[in-house]
């Protein structure tokens, strides 16, 4: 089945500083990544995502990087800001469902 | 626009009763998904409802099922509730050609 896993539970940065989560995903024929932030007593919230056939994608303050060979998609937030603090999920699509990982809780070090 | 709404927001109900969770989809969505998210857990996918048909099913038992409603609104249902049932219940809707789906703030059940 569907697995998907991150690397580090959670990740402390200073106020600022740039932020990495990481994601590995196991199905290579997943074609589309999300990656979504959950606050306390919210559902998760859209952030950026990503299509199979690139390898690279930037919004406001966040890129998405893709590794299709190692299976790994990465989010980096820059100038990180404490209202940056929440956990950080990758979600992939199979079979036209998302799955998603376990999270990573971003702490931001004001 | 208005947003995904769920209701109840907090629940609490004993080991064997049934429970109806409530969604109702943005404006404009015509796909409506659940989530069951343990605590420290991420989402798991339970079903998926298009124009009123289920359209995917993850890895839960028939006790877990649902509607989809002509307004895209959506219901589900548990019964027979477990202690493991207990859980953030989300509901996430999505425009029928994207996969990008906006959640609601959750339905938290608590089975004693």
């Amino acid at each position: 089945g569907e697995s998907v896993g991150l690397h580090l539970p959670t990740l402390s940065v200073q106020e600022g500083d740039n932020s990495i989560i990481n994601c590995a995903y196991s199905n290579s024929a997943s074609d589309y990544f999300i990656w979504y932030k959950q606050e306390s007593g919210k559902g998760p919230q859209f952030i950026i995502d990503i299509r199979s056939n690139m390898d690279k994608r930037q919004g406001q303050r966040v890129t998405v990087l893709l590794n299709k060979t190692v299976k790994h998609l990465s989010l980096q937030i820059a100038a990180t800001q404490p209202g940056d603090s929440a956990v950080y999920f990758c979600a992939e699509k199979s079979r036209d469902n998302l799955f998603f990982g376990t999270g990573t809780r971003l702490t931001v070090i004001p | 626009e208005t947003g995904v709404t769920q209701s109840p927001t907090h629940l609490i109900k004993t080991r064997g009763q049934q429970v109806t969770l409530r969604c109702s989809s943005q404006s404009g969505h015509n796909t409506v998904s659940w989530y069951q998210q343990a605590l420290g857990q991420g989402p798991q996918f339970i079903f998926q409802y298009y124009r009123e048909e289920e359209n995917g099913r993850g890895n839960f038992p028939p006790r877990f099922s649902g509607l989809q409603f002509p307004n895209y609104s959506s219901e589900l249902n548990v019964n027979a509730l477990e202690l493991d049932d207990s859980a953030l219940y989300l509901c996430a809707s999505s425009p029928g050609d994207s996969y990008e789906q906006y959640f609601g703030p959750g339905t938290r059940l608590t089975v004693t």
